[in-house]
């Protein structure tokens, strides 16, 4: 049974670039959320994502947006990069309608910023 | 609104000894508690759920957790710690309705040899 799998695994962008997270969710699962860990940090929730729409959305700017697409997998995507954006971001997926709230986290993908 | 509180970014014990990890939480409605271990480089692990079942639940690698509705509380503790429990520690809050976790700050647990 595949858990949540994310790509790339680290990733190094200039400031003012552009960049773009996938994200895979765990077998029957299909709601996708996205976090922000900055390093000593717990997760920030940026998103999340159910029937193809942004159900909820975090304290986070328009410059991060995202997409689920048909097959419940996701993407994030990150405008105009800060320093202040390197940081783990983490996905997680869960069932939607089920009594366990619980939420399987990938490994996460690391950003950096420079 | 939901609020975590994490006591105690950083805790050392011995190996053997007991893993005491406290966790505060804020809500107005009844609440879903998690703990998540993190080891490094690593994603997030589930260690435990509270969904209003039983007060005192079980997780995995011995660590339990007890829901105490007076006290707002739900602490994480194993009764003889392990090398292997070496990693940061998240407790996590949510609601029914709504769909994000909030997090406390991580607390850093060492085992000493």
């Amino acid at each position: 049974d595949a858990g949540v799998t994310q790509s790339p695994t680290h990733l190094i962008k200039t400031r003012g670039q552009q960049v773009t997270l996938r994200c895979s969710p765990k077998s029957g699962h299909d709601t996708v959320s996205w976090y922000q860990q900055a390093l000593g940090q717990g997760p920030q929730f940026i998103f999340q994502y159910y029937e193809e729409e942004e159900r909820q959305r975090g304290n986070f700017p328009d410059r991060f947006s995202g997409h689920q697409f048909p097959n419940y997998s996701s993407e994030l995507n990150v405008n105009a990069l800060l320093l202040g954006d390197s940081a783990l971001y983490l996905c997680a997926s869960s069932l939607a309608g089920g009594n366990s709230y619980e939420q399987y986290f990938g490994p996460g993908t690391r950003l950096t910023v420079t | 609104a939901q609020s975590v509180t994490q006591l105690g970014s950083h805790v050392s014990v011995s190996e053997g000894a007991l893993v005491l990890l406290r966790c505060n939480y804020s809500s107005s409605v009844p609440p879903y508690l998690f703990w998540y271990v993190q080891y490094p480089n690593q994603g997030l692990q589930l260690l435990l759920k509270y969904t209003s079942a039983a007060t005192l639940v079980k997780g995995i690698n011995g660590f339990e957790a007890e829901f105490k509705k007076s006290e707002t509380s739900f602490h994480l503790t194993k009764p003889s710690a392990h090398m292997s429990d070496a990693a940061e520690y998240f407790c996590a809050v949510t609601t029914s309705g709504t769909y994000k976790y909030i997090f406390g700050t991580g607390t850093r647990l060492k085992v000493l040899a």
